[in-house]
């Protein structure tokens, strides 16, 4: 199985600041990769796909990079409402994995 | 607007079977793939399972294969998953999600299955 090793696991950030969350994915992916933050209680919600396209609705502030094995999700700008627990999920071979999540906090 | 909305979890005894649903509605349900999604408590999300868009091709993780079956009824909009053979490890938390472009792009709201005697 292909591993997902998100970094950092937490972290804490002021109002405004930019923050970035990496992903490293034990073998290449090919950009099969996409994004997803939850909330407390809630399912988990699409961000980013196919490593950079941003979903529908998904403010701007919220950019996907990378290549390979090493993909980023930035935040820009951080708001209140960007508190949660981010993953990050693999779709180039089965079975499909997840990274074990960031817990990003509003400082 | 899209809804996916499960059902079917309960508590089940080590061993037994289970039978979960999502019905889906606000977008054409028989032309999607879809998956199963599972989240233990405080813990990471696994992939279960997936089902193409007419029902006849299935994909599985290795830790529920021969256990889990998906399926679905489009005439419903409808997806399945039947758990058999639970173990203590299968309690989580069931999403259910659409398909697209490889990656789930809308779930449900879940739905808790608990395995315990």
């Amino acid at each position: 199985d292909i591993q997902m090793t998100q970094s950092p696991h937490s972290l804490s950030a002021s109002l405004g600041e930019t923050v970035s969350i990496e992903c490293l994915a034990s073998e290449g992916i090919s950009n099969y990769l996409a994004w997803y933050q939850q909330k407390p209680g809630k399912s988990p919600q699409l961000l980013i796909y196919y490593a950079s396209s941003l979903q529908d609705g998904v403010p701007s502030r919220f950019s996907g990079s990378g290549s390979g094995t090493q993909y980023s999700l930035k935040i820009s700008n951080m708001q209140p409402e960007d508190e949660g627990v981010y993953y990050c999920q693999q779709g180039y071979k089965y079975p499909w994995t997840f990274g074990g999540g960031t817990k990003l906090e509003l400082k | 607007e899209v809804q996916l909305v499960e059902s079917g979890g309960s508590l089940v005894q080590p061993g037994g079977s289970l039978k979960l649903s999502c019905v889906a509605s606000g977008f054409t349900f028989s032309n999607y793939w879809m998956d199963w999604v599972r989240q233990t408590p405080g813990k990471s999300l696994e992939w279960i399972g997936e089902i193409n868009t007419d029902g006849s091709k299935t994909n599985y993780a290795p830790s529920i294969k021969d256990r889990f079956t998906i399926s679905r009824d489009n005439a419903k909009s409808t997806l399945y998953l039947q758990m058999s053979n639970v173990k203590s490890d299968d309690t989580a938390i069931y999403y259910c999600t659409r398909i697209r472009v490889l990656t789930g792009d809308y779930w449900g709201q879940g739905v808790m299955v608990t395995v315990s005697s």
